[in-house]
């Protein structure tokens, strides 16, 4: 069926490095832009990032820049997070979600969620 | 960026109506029609209940509807039910290519 699931995340050191994944199945992946957003425990959401249908574009929020890279793998259907020196305050879970517009069109909302993956940066 | 305004908690009785409101900038919100309004309940994953300001997804009921005016959203759920009591959260497109989230608000059912 058409679902994400998102995997990697755990408990890690600050200042260590992280990659999640997001495993999409159901639909073809490689039409639609992917975006990975955060939610704090007991918080908010907060979106992360933006990469194109086809990987030639990427955004960022302020707080993630120069930090954390989204990439993608569309021979293996995968969305995933580059997470490098782990502050406290990356401590969340990681969702991806799906525009739902396609090919070069962003529509900025979003049609499909997985369950989140969960980081918590600890020493 | 700054996150939108929301209301941190809202309340109804069931079959009353309620709105929430979304406050941000001339640079997300005023700016754009790419307004959106997620639900979630404790533990889940978000679910999209309204897109492009007024627009409801298949499957949302036509109780769910939403609005703009200026640099202000709203969210209107009209003829309260128990399963509406979730966390709601307003996004909006911004000029800086980015995406932008309220803080969220709880709404109760009593």
């Amino acid at each position: 069926q058409v679902q994400l699931v998102e995997s990697g995340g755990g408990v890690v050191q600050p200042w260590r490095s992280l990659r999640l994944s997001c495993a999409a199945s159901g639909f073809t992946f490689s039409s639609y832009g992917m975006h990975w957003v955060r939610q704090a425990p007991g918080k908010g959401l907060e979106w992360v990032a933006v990469i194109w249908y086809d990987g030639t574009n990427a955004y960022y929020g302020d707080s993630v820049k120069g930090r954390f890279t989204i990439s993608r793998d569309d021979s293996k259907n995968t969305l995933y997070l580059q997470i490098n020196s782990l502050r406290a305050e990356d401590t969340a879970v990681y969702y991806c979600a799906r525009d739902s517009g396609i090919y070069l069109r962003l529509n900025w909302f979003f049609d499909l969620w997985g369950r989140g993956t969960l980081v918590t940066v600890s020493s | 960026q700054s996150a939108l305004t929301q209301p941190a908690s809202v309340s109804g009785s069931p079959g009353q109506s309620i709105t929430i409101s979304c406050t941000g900038s001339s640079s997300d919100i005023g700016g754009y029609n790419y307004v959106s309004w997620y639900q979630q309940h404790p533990g889940k994953a978000p679910k999209l209940m309204i897109y492009e300001v007024t627009n409801r997804p298949s499957g949302v009921p036509d109780r769910f509807s939403g609005s703009k005016s200026g640099n202000s959203a709203s969210l209107t759920i009209s003829g309260l039910q128990a399963e509406d009591e979730a966390d709601y959260y307003c996004s909006s497109y911004t000029s800086s290519t980015s995406l932008v989230f309220g803080g969220g608000t709880k709404l109760t059912v009593l």
